[in-house]
């Protein structure tokens, strides 16, 4: 089945970097990506929607400007936590659908942001 | 705007005991209905998925589901549970096409001997 990969798996980075982090649809092409945030013992919530060529469509409460999202191409879509703090310490999903209409979802393996 | 409902936070069931899963879901069209499981610190993996066609949809490690449109729901089944299947399972709709997908709450399993 398709495959989406995720890079990468965990990152520990200072208080005030910026991480990014890397999302691939490694056999089909994603022209949408959904970038999610997990709270521990919590469900995933829907961040933004990643769209190859323009601009990503953020949920209410997201801050576009802390969470870069970048869909370069058909196969690529890269989420930044800019000037990252405690605060943004969670596991992030990215998921892409199939393509067509009748589509399961693809996740990847998450990454593990720790700010310290 | 589609969502989901998981009604029970913890579940905790014996070894061997048969195991029913709830979840309930609210979408204007027609949904697409998706049960993952996820063990801590890991990524989802997908059990089982309703699209169309026989509402009695068979999964990955004996998990069955189905979908009853007159109750909005898409409950998660499975005869015998065994130690291995604690975890955190998500109920999650979708529409057709490149939407993204809602999830539950999530239910935690626990499994006594």
């Amino acid at each position: 089945g398709a495959v989406v990969s995720q890079h990468p798996s965990r990152v520990i980075c200072k208080s005030g970097t910026s991480v990014k982090i890397e999302c691939r649809s490694l056999d089909f092409q994603a022209t949408t990506m959904f970038w999610y945030r997990q709270f521990p013992k919590q469900s995933l919530m829907l961040m933004a929607t990643s769209n190859e060529g323009s601009k990503a469509t953020y949920e209410q409460g997201v801050e576009k400007d802390k969470f870069l999202i970048n869909h370069a191409s058909l196969t690529l879509s890269t989420l930044t936590v800019a000037s990252a703090h405690p605060e943004d310490s969670s596991f992030y999903i990215c998921s892409a659908r199939g393509g067509g209409l009748d589509t399961e979802a693809f996740f990847g393996q998450g990454t593990r942001l720790t700010v310290v | 705007a589609q969502s989901v409902t998981q009604p029970d936070i913890h579940i905790t069931v014996s070894e061997g005991a048969s195991l029913e899963l709830r979840c309930n879901y609210s979408y204007g069209a027609t949904p697409y209905l998706f049960w993952y499981v996820q063990s801590p610190g890991q990524g989802l993996q997908l059990l089982l998925k309703y699209f169309s066609g026989d509402t009695l949809v068979q999964g990955i490690k004996g998990f069955e589901a189905e979908f009853k449109r007159s109750q909005s729901s898409f409950n998660l089944r499975k005869p015998s549970v065994h130690w291995s299947d604690a975890a955190e399972y998500f109920c999650a709709v979708a529409g057709r096409g490149n939407t993204p997908l809602v999830f539950g709450k999530g239910t935690r399993l626990s499994v006594i001997a």
